[in-house]
């Protein structure tokens, strides 16, 4: 059974810091890698998508990488401002279908 | 842009009514989901859709059931709530079937209070 885990479950940083966010997963068969912003309250909005075929994805201040071999993405915020602060999910399509989320890692930025 | 609307953003029903969730996408999807999301438990797929009036059981299915009469739109029904199912509703939709190359998305949600 796919499971996906991420570290850690809470962060808090000062402006400008850039981070890194882990995510991992229990099995290398999945179709792609998807990352979610959550701000409180509100539903998902999709950051980066990385098909299984990629090592990694670029948007702004974000990137993406995925090793499948190794069961693990990482999602990085380049210079993080108070606007980052949000709950960050990962999650994997796995060889089913499913989409199966991990519990999330919540960003606070401190201007 | 595709967009996932959700038809209330808060509901609050009383224990034993029948409660439905509306979820509309508007970039002719096959693919569409309902989850849940609790503190603690993350989201919890309860069921899906691959296509018009096909329906299959998420993680979750108990005391929900799920109706697509059109493409665009799934519907959560409640048969009869109870406070146990509290919670924040999350709809989604995808383009592909397993493949799925472009990646989900999600409505805004619908938080339910059931008194």
């Amino acid at each position: 059974k796919q499971e996906v885990t991420q570290i850690p479950a809470a962060l808090s940083v000062p402006e400008g810091e850039n981070l890194v966010l882990n995510c991992s997963f229990t099995d290398s068969a999945i179709y792609n890698l998807q990352w979610f912003r959550q701000d409180p309250g509100k539903g998902l909005t999709s950051l980066l998508l990385i098909q299984s075929s990629q090592r990694e994805q670029t948007s702004g201040r974000l990137n993406a990488s995925l090793d499948k071999s190794s069961g693990r993405s990482t999602l990085y915020i380049a210079a993080s401002q108070p606007g980052d602060s949000a709950t960050y999910l990962c999650a994997v399509v796995s060889n089913t279908g499913k989409l199966i989320f991990g519990q999330g890692t919540t960003l606070q930025v401190k201007p | 842009d595709v967009k996932v609307t959700q038809s209330s953003r808060y509901l609050v029903k009383r224990t034993g009514e029948k409660v439905f969730l509306e979820c509309v996408q508007d970039m002719d999807h096959e693919n569409m989901f309902w989850y849940r999301q609790d503190p603690g438990l993350g989201l919890r797929l309860i069921y899906f859709s691959y296509d018009v009036k096909m329906k299959e059981k998420g993680d979750i299915p108990e005391g929900y059931s799920v109706s697509r009469e059109k493409k665009e739109r799934f519907s959560l029904i409640l048969e009869s709530a109870s406070t146990n199912q509290t919670s924040m509703y999350l709809c989604a939709s995808s383009l592909t079937d397993r493949a799925n190359n472009y990646g989900y998305t999600f409505g805004s949600g619908t938080r339910l209070t059931v008194v």
